[in-house]
């Protein structure tokens, strides 16, 4: 089994940019794809971003998700940073056998 | 489209339990539901999912053995169950859709169900 690693925790003002990376442990991060979910306190998940890059409708397009093979990591980047962004987001990806949640990283909008 | 979960339960160690999924609005038998599991205060982890077309099940290796999933196409439902419950157990229970067993995202999640187990 593999296992995604997040940053427990970033920062950043309203009006700013910031990226979360998940890092996939063994094997490639671009052999399958990789999912994004936003949990807000006390509501179930929504995916903001699927399929590595895609956006469901309804998302705005200040949520983008990328693959980095070098580093065998995805990121989702927020621009335009609004309060309501304030959230927990989860990464997910998979292989032959399991699905796999990253541990999640709290995102503080201040 | 929806998916609606059973209400909250509290329950004793060693009892079982059985929480159900309803799914509307969609083409229930054509639509993989899985179940996901968040501890207090923790993650998101992924139990397992079903194919409630043909009952086709898949589970995480942390947690073949430890619940059952199944689904009544009939009533467009699909659970989770324990045999025998403990203590850890206590977790919030999101059951959620996705096009595929591995592949694909959840795209439809339920509201939860929270579980409570204790003496």
């Amino acid at each position: 089994n593999f296992m995604l690693t997040q940053p427990h925790s970033v920062s950043e003002s309203p009006g700013k940019t910031v990226t979360i990376s998940c890092t996939r442990s063994s094997g490639s991060i671009a052999s399958n794809f990789v999912q994004w979910y936003q949990q807000r306190p006390g509501s179930a998940p929504t995916t903001v971003i699927y399929e590595d890059n895609q956006r469901p409708s309804g998302v705005p397009d200040r949520f983008s998700g990328s693959i980095d093979s070098s580093s065998n990591s995805a990121s989702l980047t927020i621009s335009g940073l609004k309060t309501e962004d304030e959230a927990d987001y989860y990464c997910q990806s998979y292989d032959s056998n399991n699905r796999v949640f990253g541990e999640g990283t709290k995102l503080t909008v201040l | 489209v929806q998916l609606v979960q059973s209400g909250a339960e509290v329950k004793k160690p060693g009892e079982s339990l059985k929480i159900s999924c309803k799914g509307s609005g969609y083409s229930f038998t054509t639509y993989w539901i899985g179940w996901v599991r968040q501890m207090p205060g923790k993650g998101l982890e992924w139990l397992g999912i079903i194919y409630p077309g043909d009952s086709d099940t898949r589970y995480s290796p942390s947690f073949q053995g430890q619940v059952t999933i199944s689904a009544d196409k009939s009533i467009s439902t699909a659970y989770l169950q324990w045999s025998s419950l403990k203590a850890s157990d206590t977790a919030m229970y999101y059951c959620v859709r996705s096009g595929g067993q591995l592949v694909g995202h959840f795209d439809l999640w339920g509201r939860g169900t929270l579980v409570t187990v204790s003496s």
